[in-house]
């Protein structure tokens, strides 16, 4: 079955610095790949996403992911975090097979919180 | 653009009661998901409409959870009996279609089962 690791399970970071957070997963063919973020009493949204093409994609608030199918991974980069970034992060793939999307698998999250 | 509602927001119940859970999604939306979400945990998908049908239900617990969407619209999710380990947030979610296409979530309902 699909599995879904993010290594981080806490970062604290302070204003400014940069932030990379890792996922990795286990499917081997074709993925859907997306990172969700839950703001303190929000719901999830969307931050970014990957379908095909450039495998470094931009989201919303400066962040960008790189896709590197050799080793897997899909992690979500920031050169400088502000503290309205203090929220879980939470990345997710779909398996694409014979043309069909199966369901979407999360990982467990990363809590990031940013001291002012 | 009105989001997936869910209610209620909190439900505090006893083991072995019943509750369940209402989700209307965005309209226009065709797929339909509830998904589970245990604290320290990512989602994970109970049961997947596509309008009135079921796509995939392989993780819902049929022994006690049961879900339905019966006009292809709103749907409802309910557990009988509940048991500690169901104490969760139940994230109800929608998108236009079932392939590829970005999922829109709403607040969750939080279960405290005692």
């Amino acid at each position: 079955a699909q599995s879904v690791s993010q290594h981080n399970h806490h970062v604290i970071l302070s204003e400014a610095a940069s932030l990379e957070l890792g996922c990795n997963y286990s499917y081997g063919g074709t993925v859907n790949l997306f990172w969700y973020v839950q703001y303190p009493g929000q719901h999830l949204q969307l931050l970014l996403k990957y379908f095909s093409g450039d495998p470094l994609v931009k989201g919303i608030k400066g962040f960008e992911a790189e896709f590197i199918k050799s080793k897997f991974s899909f992690n979500l980069r920031k050169p400088s975090v502000q503290w309205s970034d203090t929220a879980e992060y939470f990345c997710a793939v779909k398996e694409i097979s014979s043309g069909s999307a199966r369901q979407l698998t999360f990982g467990s999250g990363t809590q990031l919180t940013v001291l002012p | 653009e009105a989001g997936v509602a869910q209610s209620p927001r909190y439900k505090i119940i006893e083991k072995r009661q019943s509750v369940a859970f209402w989700c209307n999604p965005i309209s226009g939306h065709a797929t339909l998901y509830w998904y589970q979400q245990i604290l320290g945990q990512g989602p994970k998908l109970l049961i997947q409409f596509q309008n009135n049908g079921v796509v995939d239900d392989s993780q819902l617990p049929k022994d006690r959870f049961s879900a339905e969407r019966l006009k292809g619209v709103d749907s409802t999710l309910k557990i009988q009996p509940a048991k500690l380990e169901d104490s969760a947030v139940y994230l109800c979610a929608s998108s236009i279609g079932g392939g590829t296409g970005e999922l829109f979530f709403g607040e969750g309902s939080r279960l405290t089962v005692l």
